[in-house]
């Protein structure tokens, strides 16, 4: 059974940063490319990055929004991936998903909650 | 980046019944490779999304044969035939032909 789990969230100020990870279970995690996936209150879905396995030289791809702000980074010997995100501002408040797939995903986590306010 | 458009944004159903959602894409989500990436998701009231259909028309492992996707180039519909409660919530199709990766804004789906 295919599992992930997201940690790292919570409350931060304008202008803070934080590090989200999301760990997984039940698959080959080295064969599949990883996601990060947003979704403000009430609003609908943002995919926020990507990051490539090793067979892709862990080739990693941003929303244009965000870029310059995150980075997503994995660990095969942990079959974990992380996304860490700076200069972080009131619409970056979201649910964060971790998603596998590559150009759809299969699997989605139970997501971790980001509060930007002072 | 490539818009995708939903219609309608909301939905009301009987169970049993029928609908269908229609999204729509700026740019023929064709790619290079031939093969045509929109996906459906659904995400159920305080749950994550959960793919539906990918490639089109292809049904995610254990989705009813009630979930039907069908289109191509920048046109494609989602059916879902004899509706029952646990299909309520909200449809999100999505494109990975080109990043970033983008969705629609949703379609909800209510009970009559």
């Amino acid at each position: 059974e295919v599992q992930i789990l997201e940690t790292g969230g919570g409350l931060v100020k304008p202008g803070g940063s934080l590090r989200l990870s999301c760990a997984t279970s039940g698959f080959n995690f080295n064969d599949y490319f990883m996601n990060w996936v947003r979704q403000a209150p009430g609003k609908g879905l943002e995919w926020v990055a990507q990051i490539r396995n090793k067979n892709y030289n862990y080739a990693t791809y941003y929303a244009e929004s965000l870029e310059g702000r995150v980075t997503i980074s994995r660990d095969d010997s942990k079959s974990s991936v992380y996304l860490q995100v700076s200069s972080l501002r009131a619409e970056d408040t979201a649910i964060y998903y971790c998603t596998v797939g590559r150009r759809y995903f299969d699997y989605w986590g139970q997501g971790v909650m980001v509060t930007v306010s002072s | 980046d490539v818009v995708m458009t939903q219609t309608p944004v909301s939905l009301s159903v009987s169970l049993g019944g029928q609908v269908s959602i229609s999204c729509r894409s700026s740019q023929s989500l064709v790619h290079n490779n031939g093969n045509t990436y929109l996906s459906w998701y659904l995400q159920k009231p305080g749950q994550s999304p959960q793919l539906l259909i990918y490639k089109v028309s292809n049904r995610f492992s254990g989705i009813s044969d009630r979930f039907s996707g069908s289109g191509s180039g920048t046109d494609f519909t989602l059916k879902i035939s004899r509706v029952e409660p646990d299909d309520l919530g909200v449809y999100y199709c999505g494109q990975g032909t080109q990043y970033p990766h983008t969705f629609g804004a949703g379609t909800k789906l209510e009970l009559k």
